[in-house]
């Protein structure tokens, strides 16, 4: 059973860039959430996939985007880069099944760095 | 506005000791909890969970008490080892809100041998 996978796994952009962060979700798991962890806090919550519609928000502004595919991959899109989105991506999938349903998987995660 | 807080940003313990991290949180709906351990360069793993229903549930050397009247969880590790040193985030969720969690900002336990 493979776990939750990330590319890449580092990145350096400058401001005003686009970037697209991708994930693979562990096997059997049809649910993909984003987060965002800054240095020195707690992940914050992006937005979640569910069957491959949005499934919930976080305080996040429309230039975070997100896809998730028929195969349960994701991608994360950050359009018009800012200084503050300089963070590490964090991706977790989870099953739809009462019980294992709320607990989350995490990858390694990308470092985004925007210069 | 930090709904879920951890007041400790780090803890130091002795090998063989109990280790105790504490988290605490403002939102009633929160109805799961959860405990994450995350070293440098990896995402952060699962560790133990609880129901608002419990208020202990118990995994090994890893014990999660709940306090609802307090909104107040702590993790209890006994006997703490050297490699438990990491960073413990502290996460909650509310039911229906489709498995958003939110995070405390986490507290870094050494373990010294």
């Amino acid at each position: 059973e493979t776990g939750v996978t990330q590319s890449p796994t580092h990145l350096i952009k400058t401001r005003g860039q686009q970037v697209t962060l991708r994930c693979s979700s562990q096997s059997g798991h049809n649910t993909v959430s984003w987060y965002q962890q800054a240095l020195g806090q707690g992940p914050q919550f992006i937005f979640q996939y569910y069957r491959e519609e949005e499934n919930g928000r976080g305080n996040f502004p429309p230039r975070f985007s997100g896809l998730q595919f028929p195969n349960y991959s994701s991608e994360l899109n950050v359009n018009a880069l800012e200084l503050d989105d300089s963070a590490l991506y964090l991706c977790a999938s989870s099953q739809d099944r009462v019980g294992a349903k709320n607990i989350q998987y995490f990858g390694a995660g990308t470092r985004l760095s925007v210069l | 506005d930090q709904q879920v807080k951890q007041n400790s940003p780090s803890l130091s313990v002795q090998e063989g000791r109990i280790s105790i991290l504490n988290c605490d949180y403002t939102n009633s709906m929160f109805d799961y909890f959860l405990w994450y351990k995350k070293y440098p360069a990896e995402g952060p793993t699962f560790l133990i969970s609880i129901s608002s229903i419990k208020d202990k549930n118990e995994d090994g050397r890893f014990t999660v008490f709940l306090n609802k009247s307090a909104k107040h969880l702590s993790l209890h590790i006994v006997p703490s080892q050297p490699g438990d040193s990491a960073v413990y985030f502290c996460a909650a969720s509310a039911g229906g809100a489709g498995n958003m969690l939110t995070f405390g900002g986490g507290t870094r336990l050494m373990v010294k041998p």
